[in-house]
Formats: structure tokens, sequence, C-alpha cells
């Protein structure tokens, strides 16, 4: 079955270091993936998406990910991170499904900017 | 742009009882969904509705009824509302099928 798994529930990391989320998904076929960001007691809003083509994505505030279909992953990058990247980060992907398409998604991971 | 509107923003009801949330998006887009968010959970699908009057079950639709009444709007009813529930209501729309646009969402308590 389809499922994206994102192995850290939480992550760490100092204003100004460098971040990685990680992100596996299992999926038949070429997959549409995405990154979506939760800020406190907002909606989502989309961070980057990948469609079959080049597997680097650049997202919106210097977020970028890399498609490696040998290792099923998606994982999503930063190279300085800034206090205001605070958030739930989701990892998604897109299935076929009654003539239209469902995201399904990862559990999220909570990144947390220390001074 | 467009935006997607939410209300009511906090929902507080009491056990058994049947309650509402609404959807309204202005991006003219063909489908809406909504999930439910729970704290340290994934986005769970509960409906979907590819076109005005068109409804379609997702993993979590038991307990839930939705109705698109126009393109534009889409409702959500809490059949019988759990006590001590709580959970975040989310609703989304799209135009091409991939990316989707969500609202600020819904806060449910139950008491």
């Amino acid at each position: 079955a389809q499922s994206v798994t994102q192995p850290d529930a939480r992550v760490t990391v100092s204003e100004g270091a460098s971040l990685q989320l990680r992100c596996k998904y299992s999926y038949f076929g070429t997959p549409y993936l995405f990154w979506y960001v939760q800020y406190p007691r907002q909606g989502l809003q989309l961070l980057l998406k990948y469609y079959p083509g080049d597997p680097v994505v650049q997202g919106v505030n210097g977020f970028e990910a890399e498609f490696s279909k040998s290792n099923s992953s998606f994982h999503l990058r930063k190279a300085s991170v800034h206090w205001s990247d605070w958030a739930v980060y989701f990892c998604a992907v897109s299935l076929a499904s009654s003539g239209s398409w469902q995201l399904i998604f990862g559990s999220g991971t909570q990144l947390t900017v220390m001074p | 742009g467009g935006i997607i509107t939410q209300t009511p923003k906090f929902l507080i009801g009491q056990e058994g009882q049947k309650l509402t949330l609404k959807c309204q998006q202005n991006f003219n887009h063909d489908t809406m969904y909504w999930y439910r968010q729970d704290s340290g959970k994934g986005l769970r699908l509960i409906y979907y509705s590819i076109t005005e009057n068109d409804l379609q079950k997702g993993d979590l639709s038991e307990g839930y009824d939705a109705s698109r009444e126009k393109k534009s709007s889409f409702s959500l009813t809490v059949t019988s509302a759990q006590k001590n529930e709580m959970a975040v209501f989310l609703c989304a729309s799209t135009r091409d099928n991939y990316e989707q646009y969500f609202g600020p969402g819904t806060r449910l308590t139950v008491l």
C-alpha cells in the first residue's frame, strides 16, 4: 500500500545550522511528492513539489528537496535555518483515486530552532 | 490568488451533539477535501468532492457526513460528537488534482 514515513517526530537545530528532514515513501509507479509546512495554529502551506523531472527541486524560503527513486526518499534540506522556520513539516505523496487525486501524508516532523 | 475560509475557527460541543463545519473557497477549484488532524499524527482524509453534489468517502468517513451544495462550498457534519474528542479539521481544494491549498482549520473540542 502507498504510504509516507517521516521517521523523526521531532528535530532540534540551532539557528544558522543546516537542516535535513527525512521522508520515505512507498508507491507503485512514479510519485508526485510534496512538502508542506504548518506554522502554529495555521493551515498547511506548500513548500515545494516534485513532478517527474529534475530530482532536486527548489522551494520557498531557501528550502530544497531531493527525490531518490533508488532510496524511495524525498528529504527536505535547508542550508541555514532561521528562527521563523519553527513549524511542523509534512511530506506527502499524491495518489490517484476515483477520478481524483488524494494526498497521503506522513505523520509530520516538529522542527524546533534554538537561538 | 484566492483564499479558503473555514467557519467556525473554534467549535465546542457536547457529547452526542451534531456539529457542522463549513468551508468556502474562491479559487474556483473543482475538488475539495476534508481532513482530520490529531496531535502528533498526519492528516487523514474524511471526505472529498470532485464537483458540485459529488461526495467520495475517505479512510475516516465513519461518524461524518458531508455536503457539497455548490462549487465554492463544502460542509462537514460530525453526526454524534464523542466525549473528550479534540482535533483540528482542515479543508483543502485543488485546481489540478495535485497541489492542494488549505484553510486555517476548525478546532473541535467535545466536553
